[in-house]
């Protein structure tokens, strides 16, 4: 099974400022199958990101992802304060031992 | 509107079961793959099981092979979890959800259920 870590384990950030998530995989996702969700307290998961670059369906352009192979990142060009919420990277590349990753908690100050 | 509501979550013994329910609107389950996704209060996501459009391909997570049971009801456009011989590590919110690219990124979540495994 791949193992996925997220770093940093919190990012403390002020509105208009920039968030870089990172996700590193502990062997190579195939195809670059990852993606990224948002999840806010009591809600369920959204998702944000697929094939690690492409941007779900009504997801805001300020949320992007890049990275191949095991290093990965979702960078939040300009932070808004509804953007507080836990993200988590997720491989589905390894069908069908599909993983996630710990999570990395944005507060927005 | 295409949504996903789960049902059929509670409180129950260790070594119980509990079925869970999920109904799909606005699209149709069988066209997709389908999967329950679990998190324990506080912590991280964890994929559960997956069940392929077609239905012939079924895959578990190894804490839940040989105790749970994905299945399909394409008349009625549901999803269910057949859950057995429950232990303290079940209890989570149980999540299902709509799968894309192959059938393993997650586009359309329900609100999820609470199991609650306890004495």
């Amino acid at each position: 099974e791949i193992v996925l870590t997220q770093s940093p384990g919190t990012l403390s950030l002020s509105p208009g400022e920039r968030a870089t998530l990172s996700c590193r995989a502990s062997q190579s996702v195939y195809s670059n199958y990852l993606g990224w969700y948002q999840q806010k307290p009591g809600q369920a998961p959204r998702l944000l990101i697929y094939g690690a670059s492409n941007r779900a369906t009504g997801i805001p352009d300020r949320f992007s992802g890049s990275g191949s192979g095991t290093d990965f990142t979702l960078t939040i060009s300009r932070l808004e304060p509804e953007d507080s919420a836990v993200y988590y990277c997720q491989q589905y590349g390894s069908s069908p031992r599909f993983s996630f990753g710990p999570g990395t908690k944005v507060d927005i100050k | 509107q295409v949504q996903l509501v789960e049902s059929g979550g509670g409180l129950v013994k260790p070594g119980g079961s509990l079925r869970l329910s999920c109904a799909a609107s606005g699209f149709t389950c069988s066209d997709y793959y389908m999967s329950w996704i679990r998190q324990a209060p506080g912590k991280g996501l964890k994929w559960v099981s997956y069940i392929s459009s077609s239905g012939n391909n079924i895959y578990y997570a190894d804490s839940v092979k040989g105790r749970f049971t994905i299945s399909r009801d394409n008349a009625k456009n549901s999803l269910y979890l057949q859950m057995n011989s429950l232990t303290a590590e079940d209890t989570a919110v149980y999540y299902c959800a709509r799968g894309l690219s192959g059938g393993g990124v997650f586009d359309i979540w329900g609100q999820g259920t609470m199991v609650t495994v306890s004495s």
